[in-house]
């Protein structure tokens, strides 16, 4: 069975602080997504990685997927109340073509004005 | 922005009712996902559907029954609403193959007093 081990489950912060949220797996995905969550609402993507290595920016979000595509990080640099939210990160299957994500467990992050 | 849509939003009843929570896309995806969702915690994938007349149990066992008779429609039943059923039921679609972005609904939160 494929697991996603996301870390840290949960980060309180205050304004203008960097920060590292981990996903990690002893199965190789053929990518890996991540998704922010905002309450009473889905998930929607914030980006994919499909190459081991591969680093992917968005605007003060930085995404890598590890060498060996069993793992992924994701920096935010000088956190915004506006980052408040659920991440999730979540792996494809490479094996089959269901289209099924393993979900990790989610880091619920708090920014502080 | 994505066009799936959920209904109801919220809904609280009392146990041993029947219920039916409504998934719809207008996007012509062929692939369909229930999951199901603690507040804050991972997404547990319930039902899947390939394709019209398709449907699969997922990773968790649930006591809810789906069926897809037209590709845009994906509901989910419970014949028996439990105290147990309380959480969020959130429907994903996406087109064609794994790895791609899964398009999510706003979700149903289900309260079963």
């Amino acid at each position: 069975t494929q697991l996603l081990e996301q870390s840290p489950q949960f980060l309180s912060i205050q304004e203008g602080e960097n920060l590292t949220v981990y996903c990690n797996s002893s199965s190789v995905f053929s990518s890996l997504q991540w998704y922010r969550q905002e309450p009473g609402e889905g998930p929607v993507l914030l980006v994919t990685v499909v190459t081991g290595g591969e680093v992917k920016k968005l605007k003060r979000l930085t995404f890598q997927f590890g060498d060996a595509r069993k793992d992924s990080s994701l920096h935010i640099t000088a956190a915004q109340p506006g980052d408040t939210g659920l991440y999730l990160c979540a792996g494809a299957d490479s094996a089959s073509n269901t289209g099924k994500l393993i979900f990790g467990q989610g880091t619920t992050l708090q920014v502080k004005p | 922005e994505a066009d799936i849509y959920q209904t109801p939003r919220y809904l609280v009843i009392g146990t041993g009712k029947k219920i039916t929570l409504e998934c719809s896309q207008t996007m012509g995806h062929d692939k369909m996902y229930w999951y199901q969702q603690d507040p804050g915690m991972e997404l547990h994938l319930i039902h899947y559907s390939y394709g019209v007349n398709s449907t699969e149990k997922g990773d968790l066992s649930s006591e809810s029954t789906v069926s897809r008779i037209r590709t845009e429609h994906f509901p989910l039943t419970l014949e028996s609403a439990r105290p147990s059923h309380t959480s969020q039921y959130l429907c994903a679609s996406i087109r064609g193959g794994g790895g791609g972005e899964q398009f999510f609904g706003p979700g149903t939160r289900l309260t079963v007093l």
